[in-house]
C-alpha cells in the first residue's frame, strides 16, 4: 500500500507549458506539502495545507498553484514552465507534529 | 519561524568507523527535530525522530541521535557505518503542531571501502 504518491515521475516539456502534478496520500493526514529539490539537493517548501487550507506559501512565483480538493489530495499546477523550474518535486504528508512522510518525487525537466 | 543548519555538506568516511553528522536548529517555540536519508535516485525516508522523552534517540539501521537543548543540537550518531549507508542525510526541524516542516541543506554522506 502507497502511503503518498504522485503523478507522473518523470515529466519533460517545454518552456512556456503548463503542467500539472498530482498528489494523493491515504494516511489521513491532516497536513500536506510540496517541496522542490535543486540539483544540489537543497529541499526547499514551497507549500503547506492544512485541511484544505492553505498555511505556508513561501517565496514561490504565482505561476505555481496548489489546489486541495479535499485533505487527501494536494495537485501542484505550474504554468508557463522556465528552465529554473526543473527539479524534484516532492509531496509530503504529516499529522500533528508527527514525522513527515514523502511520496517517490517528481523529476521535471524543461527543454 | 524555525531554521536548521547542517555544518558538514559532505562527510567521507572510512567503512566500519564511527560516523557524526552535525545539525543545529534555532527555534522561537518548541520543535520536533527529524532526520531523513535519501539514497540515489529516491525519496526520503524516516531515519529517527525526537517528540520528547528520552534525548537519546535510536532509529533505523543503527543510527542514533542526541537532542542537546542548552546547544540547540541534534546530532545523528553511527558507531560502525557500512557501503550501504552512503547516502544524502537531512536533518529537519518543525513546530509542535506539524504545520511547518523545514529541513537543513544536507549532509552528504560517503562509505569508502
Amino acid at each position: 500500500d502507497t502511503a503518498v504518491s504522485q503523478t507522473p515521475k518523470y515529466l519533460v516539456t517545454q518552456m512556456g507549458n503548463d503542467k500539472s502534478i498530482k498528489c494523493e496520500q491515504n494516511l489521513g493526514h491532516d497536513t500536506m506539502y510540496w517541496y522542490k529539490q535543486d540539483s544540489k539537493k537543497f529541499l526547499k517548501i514551497m507549500f503547506s495545507y492544512n485541511n484544505k487550507e492553505l498555511i505556508i506559501n513561501e517565496t514561490v512565483p504565482n505561476r505555481f498553484s496548489p489546489k486541495s480538493p479535499d485533505k487527501a489530495h494536494l495537485n501542484l499546477h505550474i504554468n508557463s514552465l522556465e528552465l529554473g523550474d526543473s527539479a524534484v518535486y516532492f509531496c509530503a504528508s504529516s499529522q500533528g507534529g508527527g514525522a513527515c512522510f514523502f511520496g517517490p518525487g517528481t523529476r521535471l525537466t524543461v527543454l | 519561524a524555525q531554521s536548521v543548519t547542517q555544518l558538514d555538506s559532505q562527510v567521507p568516511v572510512f567503512e566500519e568507523a564511527p560516523v557524526e553528522l552535525r545539525c543545529n536548529y534555532s527555534s522561537s517555540v518548541s520543535v520536533y527535530l527529524f532526520w531523513y536519508v535519501q539514497y540515489p535516485n529516491q525519496g526520503l525516508q524516516l531515519l529517527l525522530k525526537y517528540l520528547s522523552g528520552s534525548t537519546l534517540v535510536k532509529g533505523i539501521n543503527g543510527f542514533e541521535a542526541e537532542f542537546n537543548k542548552s546547544q540547540t543540537s541534534f546530532h545523528l550518531r553511527k558507531p560502525s557505518v557500512h557501503i550501504s549507508d552512503t547516502a544524502e542525510y537531512f536533518c529537519a526541524v518543525s513546530d509542535r503542531a506539524g504545520n511547518q516542516f523545514y529541513f537543513g541543506t544536507g549532509t552528504s554522506l560517503t562509505v569508502i571501502p
